[in-house]
């Protein structure tokens, strides 16, 4: 168990809505970052956030966004889905101040677009 | 920018036999590696790190890797396979000096044969 959590696990929406994954990182960890897994992508860097600011922007679509609250917990919004948005999405948090960006992820939440 | 290569996208080998999984990275600056093992159906978990101290890196369940600059790799080796390292891994490296964030090789699927 890494520490990292992220609900729920499991999300089956339709093409065209908008859900939201929830991740909450270690305690102590001011950075949240968000990774899409995909059969055709593999695992990409979408984005993250150190301490409530976003610190650091990949791949991520503008139908998606993230934020990261004052208790550090972080959301990751997805909108107006694609078929090609079915992934699996993991967060990871890390320590402040480390010089070896060691990540401890979370379990992911499993997204199918139907 | 930083980028890895794994050279092989699967590999199989006889229980009790060595494990080779092997990676190639670039990077501009002196990085940080790692390998990840994600099991069927599961998170992320952490082999081990190279964050340039000891350029040969121990970690869990009896996996090693080896920092070779010349060679820009570190391939990952265990001495006998067991059955329960079948799994994907993922060679990966810190994809900027200031934020963190992680670029990962396109995974080796590791089959252990009885």
């Amino acid at each position: 168990d890494s520490g990292v959590t992220q609900t729920p696990k499991h999300l089956i929406t339709a093409t065209g809505q908008r859900v939201t994954l929830r991740c909450s990182p270690r305690s102590g960890d001011l950075s949240v970052y968000w990774y899409q897994q995909s059969l055709d992508q593999g695992l990409q860097f979408l984005i993250q956030y150190y301490n409530g600011e976003e610190r650091a922007k990949g791949n991520i679509l503008e139908r998606f966004s993230a934020q990261q609250f004052p208790d550090l917990h972080s959301e990751l919004n997805l909108s107006s889905l694609e078929l090609g948005d079915s992934a699996l999405y993991f967060c990871a948090s890390s320590a402040p101040r480390t010089g070896s960006h060691e990540q401890f992820f979370g379990p992911g939440t499993r997204l199918t677009v139907l | 920018a930083q980028s890895v290569t794994q050279l092989d996208s699967h590999v199989s080998v006889s229980e009790g036999t060595p494990v080779l999984l092997r990676c190639n990275y670039s990077s501009s600056y002196s990085p940080s590696l790692f390998w990840y093992v994600q099991h069927p159906n599961k998170g992320l978990q952490l082999l081990l790190k190279y964050t340039s101290a000891a350029t040969l890196v121990k970690g869990i369940n009896g996996f090693e890797a080896e920092f070779k600059k010349s060679e820009t790799s570190f391939h990952l080796t265990k001495p006998s396979a067991h059955m329960s390292d079948a799994a994907e891994y993922f060679c990966v490296v810190s994809g900027s000096s200031n934020t963190g964030k992680l670029i990962f090789g396109q995974g080796t699927t590791l089959q252990v044969k009885p």
